[in-house]
């Protein structure tokens, strides 16, 4: 029962164009959502995140949008760069303990490859 | 500012065999973690310690267990590995269960044969 999905395997986009990563999920009780960068060999690192509270946060060329209804968050990356060229995971949890659902662990998606051609 | 270091980094089991897997974090978090990534499946994790001297099972337990030793250390162990066991293993930490700010170690690599 994959709670949080990331549909599109992989996804490639030209230099200075616009990336778009979907990720969807279905426990409502989901109130905090992440998105992780993973390089070949290494760990994945956060990248930004979002609260319910919010429909939107940026920072720099990355902006997460969240929609609460359709329980659908994306990542863009505006403008694209090949050093952007990685795995990205989003990822999701309940910042309150409130029936104790997934409070304190992070659901992750199956991850979006990115390639970025220059 | 080493953050969350693992060992070994690569290790080829036989079917079996036991080994456990390091983690060490030095920034003095309470909270640890132990995923596995899979292809196709993401990061799916093992067991969790919320503080040190508590554990609890994650997503995919069966076939694990996990040493909180005190607060830096939080090992993994396969009694008996299969080659379902086959997989990159991350152990990540945070400040507390309700802080968001994982930190990963670079993983280890395992083959069951």
């Amino acid at each position: 029962d994959q709670q949080v999905k990331q549909n599109s395997p992989s996804l490639s986009v030209q230099e200075g164009r616009i990336s778009i990563l979907n990720c969807d999920y279905t426990n409502s009780m989901f109130d905090y959502f992440l998105w992780y960068k993973k390089y070949p060999a290494e760990g994945p690192t956060f990248l930004i995140s979002i609260s319910s509270i919010k429909d939107k946060n940026e920072d720099g060329r990355f902006t997460v949008f969240l929609n609460k209804s359709a329980k659908h968050l994306s990542l863009h990356i505006v403008p694209s760069q090949p050093g952007d060229s990685a795995v990205y995971f989003c990822a999701a949890s309940a910042i309150s303990n409130a029936g104790g659902t997934s409070y304190g662990k992070l659901t992750f998606g199956q991850g979006t490859i990115l390639t970025v051609h220059p | 500012n080493a953050g969350v270091t693992q060992t070994p980094k690569f290790q080829v089991l036989k079917t079996g065999q036991s080994m456990t897997l390091q983690c060490a974090q030095d920034m003095n978090h309470n909270s640890m973690y132990w995923y596995r990534q899979d292809p196709g499946m993401g990061l799916r994790l093992i067991y969790y310690s919320a503080s040190e001297g508590t554990t609890d099972k994650g997503e995919v337990p069966n076939g694990y267990n996990v040493s909180r030793l005190n607060k830096r250390e939080f090992s993994l162990r396969l009694e008996s590995a299969a080659p379902s066991q086959t997989s990159v293993y991350f152990c990540a930490s945070s400040p507390s269960p309700g802080v968001w700010g994982y930190t990963f170690g670079s993983g280890t690599r395992l083959t069951v044969v």
